[in-house]
């Protein structure tokens, strides 16, 4: 079945530094890919997809590109804000299956 | 303005008592889904239905039910029997038309808390 494997957190970092956030997945098909963003007592907001090998998802700064080779959809950004603290969640889907996600990574950043 | 609504966004209840979560959509989405949050934890689905009248149980279906009398609602409900009902609960909907472009929305969430 389908599975994604992200890494473990906390994630803490200083205001302005590179952010990855390493997804890997096992999907049947072709899967679509998402990174979801969670803040405090919210509910997920979509932050970016891919739909086919090679697509880059971006917005706000956040990048993820669809590497079928390495069955991978990292998450990274540049340069991180405090604003950006949250929890971040990579999740797939094929066909018409329902979303499967990876555990969550929560990432801190400090001024 | 088109989204998901979920209420209560607060919700308490005493052990032994059955309660049910509302979520509704204007989103016009075929497919929907009720997964459950715990501290820390991923999510992970309890019911999900692809259209009216039809729905299939998750991976914790156990101690849930669940209906799809109109397109636009699913709400769930926590009986007794479900023994750490203690939880946040999320909805989401999308398309469900299998399209790689479809993508899944969430509501904001309700917390449930036994006391």
């Amino acid at each position: 079945g389908n599975s994604v494997t992200q890494m473990e957190g906390p994630v803490t970092l200083s205001e302005e530094a590179f952010l990855t956030i390493n997804c890997t997945y096992t999907a049947t098909g072709y899967p679509s890919l998402f990174w979801y963003v969670q803040y405090p007592g919210e509910g997920l907001q979509l932050l970016l997809k891919a739909t086919k090998a090679d697509d880059k998802g971006s917005n706000k700064g956040f990048e993820a590109t669809y590497r079928k080779e390495t069955t991978s959809f990292h998450l990274e950004k540049g340069s991180v804000q405090v604003s950006d603290s949250a929890v971040y969640f990579c999740a797939l889907y094929s066909g018409n299956t329902p979303l499967v996600f990876g555990k969550g990574t929560r990432l801190s950043v400090i001024a | 303005d088109g989204g998901i609504t979920q209420s209560p966004k607060y919700l308490f209840r005493k052990e032994g008592q059955n309660v049910t979560l509302s979520c509704e959509q204007n989103l016009n989405h075929d497919a929907m889904y009720w997964y459950r949050q715990d501290p820390g934890q991923g999510l992970r689905l309890i019911y999900y239905s692809q259209i009216v009248n039809d729905f299939q149980k998750g991976d914790i279906a156990e101690g849930y039910s669940v209906s799809r009398e109109k397109k636009e609602s699913f709400p769930l409900t926590v009986t007794s029997a479900q023994k750490n009902p203690t939880a946040f609960y999320l909805c989401a909907s999308r398309t469900g038309q299998g399209a790689s472009t479809d993508t899944q929305y969430f509501g904001p969430g309700t917390r449930l808390t036994v006391l």
